[in-house]
């Protein structure tokens, strides 16, 4: 069975400071991740995901993340942040029994000015 | 078009009524799921249709049925529910029902029981 562990429940940088959201994932088979964005009253958006073409991936508005299969990690980042990116952050594994994806339980970004 | 439409954005019904909910891709895709989420929590898988077929139903309260009449609309029926019910109920869709692919959401309907 898949599971995702994000650590930090809440996490809360300076506009232009390094963001790092953690992800550490457990998976029987190669795993396929996610990382989706959350604003306030809307669905969810995906960032990037990992499909094992490259252990990093580049994805929207600036973030990409890195698969570490030693550490089990697949940590989001993004250099610089803006006040923009202040949102709620998920980061999700495929499962085998496919529709079923796991979500983690979310970290919520502040963005202070 | 890159997006899940659905409607209505809002929608606040008594335990009694009985109200559907809609969502709409013209993406061709052909697996469909109905999420729900409580605030500050991630979304919880409810259905999977994969090909207009019911695939997954994760063990779901009957008051709530969902229906995919084509391969474009889902639709998610409701009758006699409970306030803790009241959540953001999210549509989202993928090309198939595989686990290497991306799920699309829609904005959501914010349901609320009275």
């Amino acid at each position: 069975a898949q599971s995702v562990t994000q650590l930090g429940s809440h996490v809360s940088v300076s506009e232009g400071a390094l963001v790092l959201l953690r992800c550490n994932y457990s998976s029987s088979v190669p795993p396929y991740l996610f990382w989706y964005v959350q604003y306030p009253n809307q669905g969810l958006q995906l960032l990037l995901k990992y499909t094992s073409a490259a252990t990093l991936v580049k994805g929207i508005n600036g973030f990409e993340a890195e698969f570490k299969k030693s550490e089990t990690s697949f940590h989001l980042t993004k250099p610089s942040a803006h006040m923009s990116d202040a949102a709620e952050y998920f980061c999700a594994v495929g499962s085998t029994n496919a529709g079923k994806s796991t979500f983690g339980d979310g970290t919520t970004l502040t963005v202070k000015p | 078009d890159t997006e899940v439409t659905q409607t209505p954005k809002h929608l606040v019904m008594g335990m009694t009524n009985k109200k559907s909910l809609k969502c709409e891709q013209h993406m061709g895709h052909r697996a469909m799921y109905w999420y729900k989420q409580k605030a500050k929590k991630p979304p919880e898988l409810m259905f999977v249709y994969s090909y207009e077929k019911l695939s997954i139903n994760e063990s779901v309260p009957s008051r709530f049925s969902p229906e995919c009449p084509n391969s474009s609309l889902l639709n998610l029926h409701l009758h006699a529910l409970q306030p803790e019910d009241s959540a953001l109920y999210l549509c989202a869709s993928s090309q198939v029902l595989l686990v290497n692919t991306e799920a699309f959401f829609g904005q959501g309907t914010r349901l609320t029981v009275v």
